[in-house]
């Protein structure tokens, strides 16, 4: 069974760094990968997708790559800003009906 | 812009209640998911849709079924609401694209069952 794998659990860094989050997956047959942010109590915003053909994606400070080979993908977020702060999750698709599978997400803190 | 919304923010219900959430959305999406968010659980499907009238169960469909009678609205329903329910439920679509398109998420309705 797919299991999708996020560390860290929790980032703080200051205002400015480059960071960068990562996810793994245990079974490299995926469609598509797509990561998330979720602001605290409310829904998830869609910041990426990579299809399962593709090696990265970019917009804006974020890149996202993706490695299927060797089950990972990681968020680039490049200037940090205090607004970046959210929880960010990652997803895989398994086919194309798009059900995700989830990581437990990353808590990230960007302090001015 | 692609736009889901959730019939509620926040419900309060009791427990043996019937509860119904109400998802919509405005972009034609063939596909649409019920999702639950627990802290240190994560995300988990409940049910999807790939088309009118058409469910699969997801990964805990117990306790719960769904109506899908319109494509752009998906309802989640607990037959006889339980505590352990009390949760963040996320709607969410999807256009069925062959490489695989983005899912797009409401904005979540909290539900707390005493």
């Amino acid at each position: 069974k797919q299991e999708v794998t996020q560390i860290p659990a929790a980032l703080s860094v200051p205002e400015g760094e480059n960071l960068v989050l990562n996810c793994s997956f245990t079974d490299s047959a995926i469609y598509n990968l797509q990561w998330f942010r979720q602001d605290p109590g409310k829904g998830l915003t869609s910041l990426l997708l990579i299809q399962s053909s593709q090696r990265e994606q970019t917009s804006g400070r974020l890149n996202a790559s993706l490695d299927k080979s060797s089950g990972r993908s990681t968020l680039y977020i490049a200037a940090s800003q205090p607004g970046d702060s959210a929880t960010y999750l990652c997803a895989v698709s398994e086919g194309s009906q798009g059900n995700l599978i989830f990581g437990k997400g990353t808590k990230l803190s960007v302090k001015p | 812009d692609v736009k889901v919304t959730q019939s509620s923010r926040y419900l309060v219900k009791r427990t043996g209640e019937k509860v119904f959430l109400e998802c919509v959305q405005d972009m034609d999406h063939e596909n649409m998911f019920w999702y639950r968010q627990d802290p240190g659980l994560g995300l988990r499907l409940i049910y999807f849709s790939y088309d009118v009238k058409m469910k699969e169960k997801g990964d805990i469909p117990e306790g719960y079924s769904v109506s899908r009678e319109k494509k752009e609205r998906f309802s989640l329903i607990l037959e006889s609401a339980s505590t352990n329910q009390t949760s963040m439920y996320l709607c969410a679509s999807r256009s069925q694209g062959g490489g695989g398109s983005e899912q797009y998420f409401g904005p979540g309705t909290r539900l707390t069952v005493t």
